[in-house]
């Protein structure tokens, strides 16, 4: 399977810990995005990359959240001192070069914060 | 206003109907159209992409765009219970990054047999 691989799939950890996750994206594929769903809700953009630059980051994207892509291949998503608010379901997606290409999500990380 | 909207349904249709999704997005610049479709705990998984006005078909799916209306849809025609899922209506807005998508709510779909 060439998919996009998330890891873990699931994360639980204690208020106030840190908490990175890892994405491989299609192999072809040179952007690669970051998206939180919460329950009930579409996904919401954090931040995307064009191989190894970081191009764009949401204004929800705070002070505790890094993303990096250090090769343009994989990419990983760090928070630091977890509340209890990001509780939700990561979503990395990659596409390829071009305008208009549609995006295509991995499985996902679904974070609890206890 | 809501940058891209849904009805949140749920939408209920029976097994063999055509089950008719709407979406309408806010940025009369936006360029790309895309319907996702996503089971319950599971990623979202692209079925259509739209960039021009009119129809697109894909088997059981039309896509349907009208940019002077600001309107997309999805049509799902011979629904059948495994097209039950959550369909999410995602935009690439002008006015943010050309890169990034903006989805509306989902619609819950539900096929009854």
């Amino acid at each position: 399977d060439t998919g996009v691989s998330q890891d873990p799939r699931h994360k639980i950890t204690k208020r106030g810990q840190n908490v990175t996750f890892r994405c491989d994206p299609i192999s072809e594929h040179n952007r690669l995005y970051w998206y939180r769903q919460t329950l009930g809700q579409g996904p919401e953009f954090l931040t995307y990359f064009q191989n190894e630059a970081q191009l764009e980051k949401s204004r929800l994207l705070s002070d505790r959240f890094s993303a990096e892509r250090p090769k343009g291949s994989f990419s990983t998503l760090e928070i630091q001192r977890t509340e209890q608010g990001d509780s939700a379901m990561y979503l990395c997606a990659s596409s390829s070069r071009g305008s208009n290409q549609p995006q295509h999500f991995g499985d996902g990380t679904r974070l609890s914060i206890l | 206003q809501k940058e891209v909207e849904q009805n949140s349904g749920p939408l209920s249709v029976p097994e063999g109907a055509i089950a008719s999704l709407n979406c309408t997005y806010s940025d009369r610049g936006s360029q790309s159209f895309f319907w996702y479709r996503q089971y319950s705990g599971k990623s979202p998984e692209l079925i259509m992409s739209i960039y021009s006005n009119g129809d697109k078909e894909d088997g059981r799916f039309t896509a349907q765009l009208n940019k002077a209306s600001q309107y997309v849809s999805l049509l799902i025609r011979d629904s059948q219970p495994s097209d039950s899922a959550t369909y999410l209506c995602a935009v690439s807005l002008s006015s943010g990054s050309a890169r990034q998508l903006t989805f509306g709510s989902g619609t819950q779909l539900t096929v009854l047999p």
